[in-house]
């Protein structure tokens, strides 16, 4: 079955780094989405992503936060500068078309030090 | 703004035991209504998906919901449920015509007992 993939599973980076979490979504899904999730709190959502560009994102996807397809697979997304209070876990989700159910990754786990 | 409530964040139930898992939504359009798991050291799994027709509607490993649009609630329920159903639940609502973003609830966690 195919499946939602991202890595790495666990990304450790110092305060003012820039990182970059890959996501393979499924292949012939359209829709693709970041969400996080800080320890303790709820799923929130990032941002969706479309035919190229960004279709949705929220007050947390700020101008330090950037998504990209480079190709036919991957989805990424930059934080430019970490701050502490970007340790979460990280998931990424795609959907074949919009409004149905979103298929989810196993999570990266983002440690900002 | 959408929001979702779960009011349970912690149940603990014996096997075979029934369960309800309560979430309500905040908003008034039409909304697209969700269930995920998320077993021990797995990723969110779709249970079930409530978009229209039938409210009550039936998904994986016996788990069903209701959505009563009077109440803006879509319980999660069980007859009987199983050690193996230990897991977090996540309700999430999406808006039909307001983007594709599913807003989730806090979660509940629920271990079922021997």
């Amino acid at each position: 079955e195919p499946e939602v993939t991202q890595t790495p599973s666990h990304q450790v980076t110092q305060m003012g780094q820039e990182v970059i979490l890959r996501c393979v979504p499924i292949s012939n899904h359209l829709y693709f989405y970041w969400y996080r999730q800080i320890l303790g709190q709820k799923v929130e959502f990032l941002v969706s992503f479309y035919n190229n560009e960004i279709s949705e994102k929220s007050e947390i996807f700020d101008d330090q936060f950037s998504v990209e397809r480079p190709d036919g697979s991957n989805f990424t997304l930059k934080i430019r500068s970490t701050k502490l209070e970007d340790s979460a876990m990280y998931f990424c989700a795609s959907s074949v078309r919009e409004w149905i159910e979103q298929f989810f990754g196993p999570g990266t786990r983002l440690t900002v030090l | 703004a959408q929001s979702v409530s779960q009011h349970n964040h912690h149940v603990i139930l014996s096997e075979a035991a029934s369960l309800e898992l309560g979430c309500n939504y905040s908003y008034g359009g039409t909304v697209n209504l969700f269930w995920y798991v998320q077993y021990p050291g797995q990723h969110l799994q779709l249970l079930l998906k409530y978009f229209s027709g039938d409210p009550l509607v039936k998904g994986i490993k016996g788990f069903e919901a209701e959505f009563i649009k009077s109440k803006f609630s879509f319980n999660l329920r069980k007859p009987s449920v199983q050690w193996s159903d230990t897991a977090e639940y996540f309700c999430a609502v999406s808006l039909t015509g307001g983007g594709n973003k599913l807003t989730f609830g806090t979660g509940t966690q629920l271990k079922v007992e021997l």
